[in-house]
């Protein structure tokens, strides 16, 4: 069975560095892509960037090039979302998924992150 | 960039009903669409991949339909655990991603 597992919630003040990871198992990691998508508090789903764990290679949201940084360690099959310093309109629950079987949608999802930003 | 937008916003109907939900993008993205619930505090699902294919597992009163830049997003018979926010997503090859600003379903 095919699973992605976030990490908790965090409660972080303004300027202060994160990341927050997602564990893949059930399947073979560096095969697929994974995505990060932002839903800020009430507010729809932001594509944030994607990256291909096999080599690392990553594209970004243009409105979130350079605001974060994706990156994964395939040799325990787990992808990261990091930021350097947090603001309070990062405050948002993430979500990684994973690329379907067939098309390209987005088909297997995380339970979410809540990432809280406030002094 | 392409922007996508949905209608109507938010929707409400009786359990039986059948809904209709349309989403348009600004310029013509071939059959690159897919639709996704998210029901109240859960993860977003994928329903329907490259415009009109059902996920493997989904109920068949789910469908799509559309290519170009007008698609449509129908549930045949409103169930009660339908209640959810429906996003359409545009997709590239490379692949980039955008969604629409989602559409709201609850019953009456």
């Amino acid at each position: 069975e095919v699973q992605l597992v976030q990490s908790g919630a965090e409660v972080k003040e303004p300027g202060e560095s994160l990341k927050i990871s997602c564990k893949g198992s059930g399947y073979i990691f560096t095969n697929y892509w994974i995505a990060w998508v932002r839903q800020m508090p009430g507010k729809g789903l932001e594509w944030m960037g994607v990256i291909y764990p096999d080599d690392s290679n990553t594209l970004y949201s243009p409105s979130f090039q350079g605001h974060v940084t994706i990156s994964a360690d395939k040799s325990i099959s787990t992808a990261y979302l990091h930021w350097s310093s947090l603001k309070a309109s990062d405050t948002a629950i993430y979500y990684c998924a994973r690329e379907s079987r067939r098309g390209l949608g987005m088909g297997y999802w995380g339970q979410g992150t809540l990432v809280t930003v406030s002094s | 960039d392409i922007q996508m937008t949905q209608s109507p916003s938010p929707l409400s109907a009786s359990v039986g009903d059948r809904v209709t939900i349309t989403c348009q993008a600004s310029q013509d993205i071939s059959k690159y669409l897919n639709w996704y619930q998210q029901r109240p505090g859960k993860a977003p699902k994928l329903l329907i991949y490259d415009a009109s294919n059902l996920e493997t597992g989904v109920p068949s009163r789910f469908s799509g339909s559309g290519s170009g830049t007008d698609f449509t997003f129908t549930i045949s018979s409103l169930q009660p655990e339908d209640v959810a926010t429906y996003y359409c997503q545009h997709y590239d090859n490379l692949p980039r991603f955008t969604f629409g600003p989602g559409t709201k379903v609850d019953i009456k």
